[in-house]
């Protein structure tokens, strides 16, 4: 089946540095790319999207890219802060931008002050 | 709050029991989505309604779970015959429908325990 992979698992920075998360997709009919954070005990948090019809896409600290031939996309985030510590999730729509979402395993970030 | 909210917050039951959840989406939002969440995984899509209509079913999905949303408002979840395998947490998601706007915004989740 379609799936979606995310590297790394765990990454650790110290604050001020830069994050980098990278995922991988393998339907080729995705086109909605969609990061989550979520902190421990609560929602996942939709923080940045991207569609298929751009390559880049920033908003303040946070950014992300899209190779589509390549079919992969990663978020960047700069300047790390300890409130950036959290389990982040990749997303790719399921056949189209309007379907149902297919995760990555997640990215545990923590940043250290 | 404006949000997608979920009721309960946590169930605990007993193997073999039914349990039902509630998710009430942000208003105006046309597509519900159900996913589970395991510890250490990402969501994982369970089903979707768009207004009443439910457009599509995980194939990973069995047959105890079943899933309404009668007026195209509210949505339930119900588990028949619970199993242990079964304890996750269960995340609601709202969308709009409505030019490029096809966001998804979870609910807080209802995580379910079954001893």
């Amino acid at each position: 089946g379609e799936n979606v992979e995310q590297h790394p698992s765990t990454l650790s920075v110290q604050e001020g540095d830069s994050a980098v998360i990278k995922c991988t997709y393998s339907d080729s009919a995705s086109n909605y790319f969609p990061w989550y954070k979520q902190e421990l005990g609560k929602r996942p948090q939709l923080i940045i999207d991207i569609r298929s019809n751009v390559g880049e896409k920033k908003d303040q600290r946070i950014a992300v890219t899209l190779n589509k031939t390549a079919k992969h996309f990663s978020l960047h985030i700069t300047e790390t802060q300890p409130e950036d510590s959290a389990v982040y999730f990749c997303a790719a729509s399921h056949g189209g931008s309007q379907g149902n979402l297919i995760f990555g395993k997640g990215t545990k970030l923590s940043v250290k002050p | 709050d404006t949000g997608v909210s979920q009721n309960p917050r946590h169930k605990i039951t007993k193997r073999g029991q039914n349990v039902t959840f509630r998710c009430d989406p942000i208003s105006e939002h046309n597509r519900l989505y159900w996913y589970r969440q395991t510890l250490g995984q990402g969501p994982e899509f369970l089903t979707y309604f768009q207004n009443e209509a439910q457009l599509e079913k995980s194939r990973l999905l069995s047959d105890r779970f079943s899933a309404e949303r009668p007026k195209g408002s509210f949505s339930t979840l119900e588990i028949q015959r619970t199993e242990q395998g079964d304890s996750a947490m269960y995340l609601c998601a709202s969308s709009p429908i409505s030019g490029t706007m096809y966001e998804q915004y979870f609910g807080p989740g209802t995580r379910l325990t079954v001893t």
